[in-house]
């Protein structure tokens, strides 16, 4: 199976920060990567695709990149509806997994 | 407007079986794979199972199979999952999302809780 890393776990942050999260394959999965954002309570909400695709209605405050078997997740001028926990997701084979989540609190 | 609104969860004792639906509307159901995923809050997210637009192929995650089976009816927009000989570390909220691709979650429903206790 293919694990994936997902650092820090947690961090804290103010509104206008820029924050970045960090998701390590164990093997390559090409641009086979995917993020969620998942807010207490709620379903996680889809947010980049191949690594680096912002969804339709996403803000482009979020972007990710890849470089060999790192993905980072940015997020630029952090707001307060961005606080929540995010995901990483390899989408390149069966079984699909996920890291282990970053939460994003307010410091 | 994707909607997912899975039902069927509850408590339920080890061993025993229980049946979640996922009722889908907003898109054309039968033309998209389908998935479950878990969520626990030791383990985070899992996925659980897939299922091709056609019913044809399914996967299934080393933890359930044998035991759980999906399955979908085109004709209702329901895509469910059957899970036999539960045990506790099947307790979690189980989601059934939708597909992009065949791999990428791009819609979820709200979720249902299992326990298993």
């Amino acid at each position: 199976d293919i694990q994936m890393t997902q650092s820090p776990s947690s961090l804290s942050a103010s509104v206008g920060d820029r924050v970045t999260i960090t998701c390590r394959a164990s093997q390559n999965i090409d641009n086979y990567l995917n993020w969620y954002q998942q807010k207490p309570g709620k379903a996680p909400k889809f947010l980049i695709s191949a690594a680096s695709r912002l969804q339709s209605g996403v803000t482009s405050r979020f972007s990710g990149s890849r470089s060999g078997t790192d993905f980072t997740l940015t997020i630029n001028s952090l707001q307060p509806e961005d606080f929540a926990t995010y995901y990483c997701q390899q989408s390149y084979t069966v079984p699909l997994t996920f890291g282990g989540g970053t939460k994003v609190d307010i410091k | 407007q994707v909607q997912l609104v899975e039902s069927g969860g509850g408590v339920v004792q080890p061993g025993g079986s229980l049946r979640l639906s996922c009722a889908a509307s907003g898109f054309s159901f039968s033309e998209y794979g389908m998935h479950w995923v878990r969520q626990t809050p030791g383990k985070g997210l899992e996925w659980v199972a897939f299922i091709r637009y056609d019913g044809n192929i399914k996967f299934y995650a080393d933890s359930v199979k044998g035991r759980f089976a999906i399955s979908r009816d085109d004709s209702s927009s329901t895509l469910y999952l059957q899970m036999n000989s539960l045990r506790a570390d099947d307790t979690a909220v189980y989601y059934c999302t939708k597909v992009r691709g065949d791999f990428l979650f791009d819609s979820w429903g709200q979720g249902t809780l299992v326990t298993v206790s």
